[in-house]
């Protein structure tokens, strides 16, 4: 069964309004999650790395203040999109690393900016 | 920079045509590479990792092997539902000891025809 949970699975929202968008590690405990986007038949892309207790480590080019990320407790991990726009849109997916560094993936989420 | 490459882009194969997927990747300080399988609007899901050359894994139909330089995903007697797109990546090993996330391949799309 899934090991990292992601919800929503799709979200639709409009232009300039912001999404919040949970990554849950549901049977261990992950002091770091990672986020990653993907477009449409691409690879995936990291975003950022999400420390528990600490700020948010982003990749060159993702912008902190665009891509909220908050990493309150050792299973759970957010990412907000604030004032999203159409070019938001894509395939959200989260990671977390359980013991002996196997790194699971949530199932993703799909946004949709109208 | 680290990098992923994977070949081929497509492969479409008959139902029991055995063959193999390349990853060749450029990083600086291996601390392991994964393999994961990718169906559409899903999540990566975790297949292997692999930490040091000449290491060999083995699920069902597949084994992963690494070299120095590449690993191989070899698919012996493939069936339709090994279709789906499979992905590499590289997680470095960086000089504080500590991990981060993972660089990906674009992958291969795999199609299993019966």
């Amino acid at each position: 069964g899934a090991v990292v949970s992601q919800h929503p699975s799709r979200v639709i929202c409009k232009s300039g309004t912001s999404v919040k968008i949970e990554c849950r590690s549901l049977d261990f405990q992950a002091t770091t999650m990672f986020w990653y986007r993907q477009f449409p038949k691409q690879s995936l892309m990291l975003m950022a790395t999400s420390n528990e207790g600490s700020k948010a480590t982003y990749e060159q080019g993702v912008e902190k203040d665009k891509f909220l990320i908050n990493h309150a407790s050792l299973t759970l991990s957010t990412l907000t999109v604030t004032s999203a726009h159409p070019e938001d849109s894509s395939f959200y997916i989260c990671s977390a690393s359980k013991r002996g560094n196997t790194i699971y993936f949530g199932e993703g989420s799909w946004l949709t900016v109208v | 920079e680290d990098q992923v490459t994977q070949s081929p882009e497509a492969l479409r194969l008959q139902e029991g045509e055995s063959s193999s997927l390349n990853c060749s990747y450029t990083v600086s300080g291996l601390r392991g590479l994964f393999w994961y399988r990718q169906d559409p609007g899903k999540g990566p899901e975790f297949l292997f990792t692999l930490y040091s050359a000449g290491e060999e894994k083995e699920k069902e139909r597949l084994k992963a092997t690494l070299t120095k330089k590449e690993s191989f995903l070899h698919i012996t007697a493939p069936k339709p539902e090994d279709s789906a797109t499979y992905l590499c990546a590289v997680q470095p090993m960086y000089s504080g000891g500590g991990a981060d996330g993972l660089t990906f391949g674009k992958g291969t799309h795999l199609i299993i025809q019966p």
